[in-house]
């Protein structure tokens, strides 16, 4: 099992400029996240998908918009990036969706906003 | 709002020494608390967690208390080795929806040789 997998690793943008970042997972997870990492801040939730077919807003949404295609896949877009969007972003799974279920993070894409 | 507090921010520990790293939560109606390991440009990984009905558990050289009262919980670490060193968060999960967890802003653990 490859776990949760990111790509790209890597990305810089210019203002403006709009890009996916794509999520995968093979442990047949039914609930899937995206964070942002900012330094001091710890993780903060963008989006999450309790289930297939579901999305929901979480603490920092705006400027975001995600895409659960399937159950293995939940991608994050990024209409017209901007430089506060410079961050660390983390994709996460969950077994199912309830309380004190452990977090499975992917390797994390560095975005630098120029 | 929910919040997670997580102190220190920064830890430096002899090696062989312990460590401690404490959260506060401010959600008396959080259940779950698990704790995280970032090792450099790698995501957060489990290393343990507690729930609400229990008061401490241990896993080898490391150990979580749980004071529902004070609504605080440490990471005990001891016998630290080179190993140790990285970034822990703390969090702190409530109810059933998959949104309600709130991440501590890290310790960041540097282990002396």
């Amino acid at each position: 099992n490859a776990g949760v997998t990111q790509t790209p690793k890597f990305q810089v943008l210019k203002t403006g400029q709009s890009m996916t970042l794509q999520c995968a997972q093979d442990m047949n997870h039914n609930s899937m996240y995206w964070y942002r990492q900012d330094p001091g801040m710890g993780l903060r939730l963008i989006y999450y998908s309790a289930s297939e077919g579901t999305t929901d807003k979480g603490e920092v949404p705006n400027g975001y918009n995600v895409s659960r295609l399937n159950k293995r896949e939940f991608s994050l877009r990024l209409e017209s990036a901007a430089p506060s969007q410079t961050s660390v972003y983390f994709c996460a799974s969950v077994p199912k969706t309830g309380r004190g279920e452990t977090q499975y993070f992917g390797p994390g894409t560095r975005l630098l906003v120029l | 709002g929910e919040n997670v507090e997580q102190h220190p921010s920064t830890l430096s520990v002899q090696e062989g020494d312990s460590a401690v790293i404490k959260c506060t939560y401010s959600d008396s109606a959080s259940n779950y608390f698990p704790w995280y390991k970032q090792e450099l440009g790698k995501g957060p990984q489990l290393i343990i967690d507690i729930r609400s009905n229990v008061g401490e558990k241990k896993d080898q050289r490391i150990a979580v208390t749980l004071n529902k009262t004070a609504k605080h919980f440490s990471l005990h670490i001891t016998e630290t080795q080179p190993e140790d060193s990285a970034v822990y968060f703390c969090a702190a999960s409530w109810g059933s929806s998959a949104s309600k967890i709130i991440f501590g802003s890290g310790t960041r653990l540097s282990i002396r040789p």
